[in-house]
């Protein structure tokens, strides 16, 4: 089954505790995404990537990093996270940029 | 002003109605449109792509109007289970050809 895959789904930490946001698809997308969602603000692009070992800042990449080792995996990684980063983390993919996108299931990041 | 911008709603139709949502976008460049379903903190999942000839999926009807900049949902014979939030995405039009989200417009269906 065509898919993109999030872990963990849910996760309760607390501040400068570092964590990382697992992102894999298994439709041979080139382009992967982050996005994060607030309530009121809609989604909001952290990092992508436009194929393997190019990354590059979205909308709000402060606090967070990303590596594209593997075409297939785009990792979200929070090195010391603080509260401002509790949110609903969502993982895409697309087979190009700028093509429609297939989300992963999110992950809700509560950070105390 | 916001580069997708969309009526936050909640529009609360009856069952049966015809609903239509609009989203206007600024960027004359734009190039790809669709239109985006979301559940309750539930991913997006792509409800159908919005070309220059429109497009239509059953009940959903999606238009381009780019002389105004907007594209246009309109769901016939609402059902129960159309109850979600709609995004509007749309393509900066850039090189980047990043996606922009809108914040949504949220459709109750009543019984």
């Amino acid at each position: 089954e065509a898919q993109v895959t999030q872990n963990p789904r849910y996760l309760i930490t607390v501040t400068g505790k570092k964590l990382t946001v697992t992102c894999s698809q298994n439709m041979n997308h080139e382009y992967m995404s982050w996005y994060r969602q607030d309530p009121g603000l809609g989604l909001r692009q952290i990092y992508y990537s436009m194929n393997v070992e190019v990354t590059d800042k979205g909308d709000v990449p402060e606090g967070y990093k990303v590596s594209r080792k593997e075409k297939r995996n785009f990792p979200l990684i929070l090195e010391s996270p603080s509260p401002n980063q509790t949110s609903l983390y969502f993982c895409a993919s697309s087979f190009l940029a700028g093509d429609e996108q297939f989300f992963g299931p999110g992950t809700r990041l509560t950070v105390l | 002003r916001k580069e997708v911008e969309q009526d936050p709603g909640p529009f609360n139709v009856p069952e049966g109605a015809t609903v239509a949502f609009n989203c206007t976008y600024s960027n004359s460049a734009s190039q790809s449109f669709f239109w985006y379903r979301q559940d309750c903190r539930k991913e997006p999942k792509l409800l159908m792509s919005v070309y220059s000839s429109g497009n239509e999926d059953g009940r959903f009807t999606a238009q381009l109007n780019r002389a105004s900049q907007y594209i246009s949902l309109l769901i016939r014979d609402s059902k129960l289970s159309d109850s979600a939030t709609y995004l509007c995405v749309v393509n900066l039009g850039d090189s980047s050809y990043k996606l922009i989200f809108g914040s949504g417009t949220r459709l109750l269906v009543r019984p």
